[in-house]
Parts: structure tokens; sequence; C-alpha cells
């Protein structure tokens, strides 16, 4: 079991370039959620998949775009990436969504944009 | 809206010693979250609280949730240097499925 992956693992884009963060999770997981995390602050929650075929929006969603390819897969999308868009990006999964379950985290993308 | 709220933001302790960081929450919850985070990682799941009342503990660190006032705390015990880490707490809303984190307690414990 790899878990919950993400790539790349670091990345620098230069304003206005796009570019697809990639997860991907292996624990037939329900749900799976997007995050960004900048430097004092919490994640803040970008896009969620509650289960497959379908997405909403979290708090920050602007700027962002997301497509649940499957069960497994749920990539996030930047179409014309701007510096306030420089954070840790971490995609999560969550199994069923029953009381006692926790998300399990990726090793996020570290994004860097000029 | 959903606001979560931790203090202190910043802890720095010395081995040995005891500490409370406090979570608190603005709204009705079903569950309440700790997580560990060390620098430059991913998170780690240590607690999950479900009910009023309720109390985890694991090695050195127990959890629990006052429901009614919106209130969990993270209790340190005898503090050592492998602790050392930034803690989040997380919660769902009553009837929600997404978490609000606080801001992180960036601890650190000196030998």
């Amino acid at each position: 079991n790899a878990g919950v992956t993400q790539t790349p693992k670091f990345q620098v884009l230069k304003t206005g370039q796009s570019m697809t963060l990639q997860c991907a999770q292996d624990m037939n997981h329900n749900s799976m959620y997007w995050y960004r995390q900048d430097p004092g602050m919490g994640l803040r929650l970008i896009y969620y998949s509650a289960s497959e075929g379908t997405t909403d929006k979290g708090e920050v969603p602007n700027g962002y775009n997301v497509s649940r390819l499957n069960k497994r897969e749920f990539s996030l999308r930047l179409e014309s990436a701007a510096p306030s868009q420089t954070s840790v990006y971490f995609c999560a999964s969550l199994p069923l969504g029953l009381a006692t379950d926790t998300q399990y985290f990726g090793p996020g993308t570290r994004l860097t944009v000029l | 809206e959903l606001k979560v709220e931790q203090n202190p933001l910043f802890l720095s302790m010395q081995e040995g010693k005891n500490y409370t960081i406090y979570c608190n929450y603005s709204t009705t919850s079903d569950r309440l979250y700790w997580y560990r985070q060390d620098p430059g990682k991913s998170l780690e799941s240590l607690f999950v609280l479900l009910s009023n009342g309720a109390v985890k503990q694991e090695g050195r660190l127990m959890a629990s949730l006052d429901t009614k006032a919106r209130l969990s705390t993270l209790h340190i015990t005898a503090a050592v240097h492998d602790l050392s880490a930034t803690y989040f707490c997380a919660v769902v809303e009553t009837s929600g499925s997404r978490l609000t984190f606080g801001e992180g307690t960036q601890l650190t414990v000196n030998p």
C-alpha cells in the first residue's frame, strides 16, 4: 500500500503558466480533498470530492479547477498561476466518512510561482 | 462560518515539563481531530474525538473534548525532544463533512 501519493514533489512556475498536480490513493477511499498550507496558517480546503463523479468548492477555490478522474485519482489544475498560489499543496483521502474515520494525507507538493 | 482557534501558536518548553495546547471552535461539531506535522513533512493523525467528555491518550499526549464549551485540549506530559512538531486541531461541523483547521501550535522541546 502506497497510501496517498502526489506528483510532483516540487515545482517552480512562472506567472501565467499552467500545471496539474496529481494525487492518487490505493486504499479504495471514497472522498478526496485538496488543501493548501501557507506559512503560519493551518490547511485551507480548496476543493473536495465526496465520491467519484462529484466535486465541490472549499474555502479557497478561486484560480483552481479539479477533476475526479476515477475513484483513485483527484487532480488539481492551475490554469494561470499567480505568485499568490505559492504554497504547499496536500491531497488527502477519507474512507467512508464514518465518524471514526480520519483523513490520510499525501506527502505534499511544494509550488513556487515566480 | 466555522472558526477554529488554537493557542498558543508557539510554545517552547523544557524536557520533563507539562503543558496544554487549547483548541476553541465557534459552532457545534460532530468530530474533532488532532494532527502532528514534522517540518517539511505531511500530517499524521493523532486522535479523533467524537463525543462530549471523550479522552484519548497515546504515550505522553492526551486529548480531551468538551463540546459544551467548544473546547479541546492536548496535554503534554513530561515532554521529550521527539515531541517537537506543529500540532493542528481540525473540526467537522455538525452535519458537515469538511475539516476546518486551526492555525497550528509550533512546539519546541529543549533539552
